[in-house]
Formats: structure tokens, C-alpha cells, sequence
């Protein structure tokens, strides 16, 4: 059986880090792209990161680019997201997401799934003074 | 960014009913179009992919239609494992984006 299971998620202060990591089972993750996706506290769903299998490529939402790394280490089928500069906004649940296929580029252009078929159950992550 | 808009926002409705959810783009999309299911603390789940594919272990009562802009999602026989929250999600261009959510309850 395919699992993710998110880790770091705590209370910061505005300005602050955080690291959060998502530990992986039941697949092979080194082929496998994978997602960072959160939702603040009543509101919906909103996409983060994406990382491809072998971590050459990724792409952040404009919200968060320049703060937030998305990264990881095949050899431990982890999924890291390190959270510098976290702002109120940035509250929420995250939650790692597999994605249905990994990345697959030609000569002109990239294609990515952006379909998320396994989640995490999340982390809560709490930006406050 | 392309804008996705459910309606309805809320529903009420009965075990056996039939229900339908919307979900329109603010582009034509294709058919690069997925459906979600959240209940509270629980991880999302992947419903249909492709506007019509039925994700493997999904049951059958759940369905996916609708190309270009726009889009639906129809549960054939509401059973009590339902009631949640239900995301429409595009995968045509980066950022992918969802939808604000249909929240289904119970009548």
C-alpha cells in the first residue's frame, strides 16, 4: 500500500523557518513526482511545489517562489519543503501529493500530470506572533 | 492563472439522490480536468482524471463529463460515505488550480 506521511508542521513566528518533510512507502519514489499542496484554515486547496523524480526540475506557485525549496533524498524516499521568510498567509495544512506520472520532456517543451493520486493525511503549519 | 468556478457552492441532499456538481474554466481547458474528494482531516482523494477517467477503486457510481470550459461531476446514488467536500482541479497549465469546493451535506 502506497503512503505519505508529512512531519515538521508547528507553530512560527512571522519571518521565521520551517522544514517540513514527507516520508514515503509503497512506491518507487525516485520515479514518482511529487507535490506540495496546502489549505489555509476555510478556505479551499491551493497547489505549492512540484518536484520531478529525479529533482532536476521544479516550479513553485508565484505566492511562495524565492521563500519556499522544495527538494529530496531518493536514497530515503523523503520529500522536503524548507519554508524560510513564512508570512500569516502561509498558514495551513500542507500536504504531500504523488503525482500520476513524472515529468516528461522533449526537445521544446516539458509535460507534467499535476494529478494528484496519493495524498498525505497533511501537517498543520501556524504562522504567529 | 486560470480560474475555476463550482457551483454549487453548498448542497443538501439524501441518500439515493442523484447530484450534480459543476465546474466551469475561465479557458478552455481541454479535457485536463480532475475531481476531488476531502473529508475533514482526512487526505484528499482522487476521483476522475481526464474530465472522465474513473480513478482504480473508485466506485462506479461516481462520473466525469464535459470538455473546453465546461465540466461536471455526477454521483448516481448518494450513499452516507458522500457527504464531504468535492474539488474540481485543472492540470492544463502551470499553476494547477482548483476550484473553492462543493460542500455536499446531508438533508
Amino acid at each position: 500500500e502506497v503512503q505519505l506521511l508529512e512531519s515538521g508542521g508547528g507553530l512560527v513566528q512571522p519571518g521565521g523557518s520551517l522544514r517540513l518533510s514527507c516520508a514515503a512507502s509503497g512506491l518507487t519514489f525516485s520515479t514518482s513526482a511529487m507535490n506540495w499542496v496546502r489549505q489555509a484554515p476555510g478556505k479551499g486547496l491551493e497547489w505549492v511545489s512540484f518536484i520531478s523524480g529525479s529533482g532536476d526540475y521544479t516550479f513553485y506557485a508565484d505566492s511562495v517562489s524565492g521563500r519556499f525549496t522544495i527538494s529530496r533524498d531518493n536514497s530515503k524516499n523523503t520529500l522536503f519543503l524548507q519554508m524560510n521568510s513564512l508570512r500569516a498567509e502561509d498558514t495551513g495544512v500542507y500536504y504531500c501529493a504523488k503525482d500520476q506520472r513524472d515529468i516528461y520532456c522533449d526537445s521544446t517543451h516539458c509535460s507534467k500530470a499535476y494529478t494528484f493520486d496519493i495524498w498525505g493525511q497533511g501537517t498543520m503549519v501556524t504562522v504567529s506572533s | 492563472d486560470i480560474q475555476l468556478t463550482q457551483s454549487p457552492s453548498s448542497l443538501s441532499a439524501s441518500v439515493g439522490d442523484r447530484v450534480t456538481i459543476t465546474c466551469r474554466a475561465s479557458q478552455s481547458i481541454s479535457n485536463f480536468l480532475n475531481w476531488y474528494q476531502h473529508k475533514p482531516g482526512k487526505a484528499p482523494k482522487l476521483l476522475i482524471y481526464a474530465a472522465s477517467s474513473l480513478q482504480s477503486g473508485v466506485p462506479s457510481r461516481f462520473s466525469g463529463s464535459g470538455s473546453g470550459t465546461d465540466f461536471t461531476l455526477t454521483i448516481s446514488s448518494l450513499q452516507p460515505e458522500d457527504f464531504a467536500t468535492y474539488y474540481c482541479q485543472q492540470n492544463f497549465r502551470t499553476p494547477p488550480t482548483f476550484g473553492q469546493g462543493t460542500k455536499l451535506e446531508i438533508k
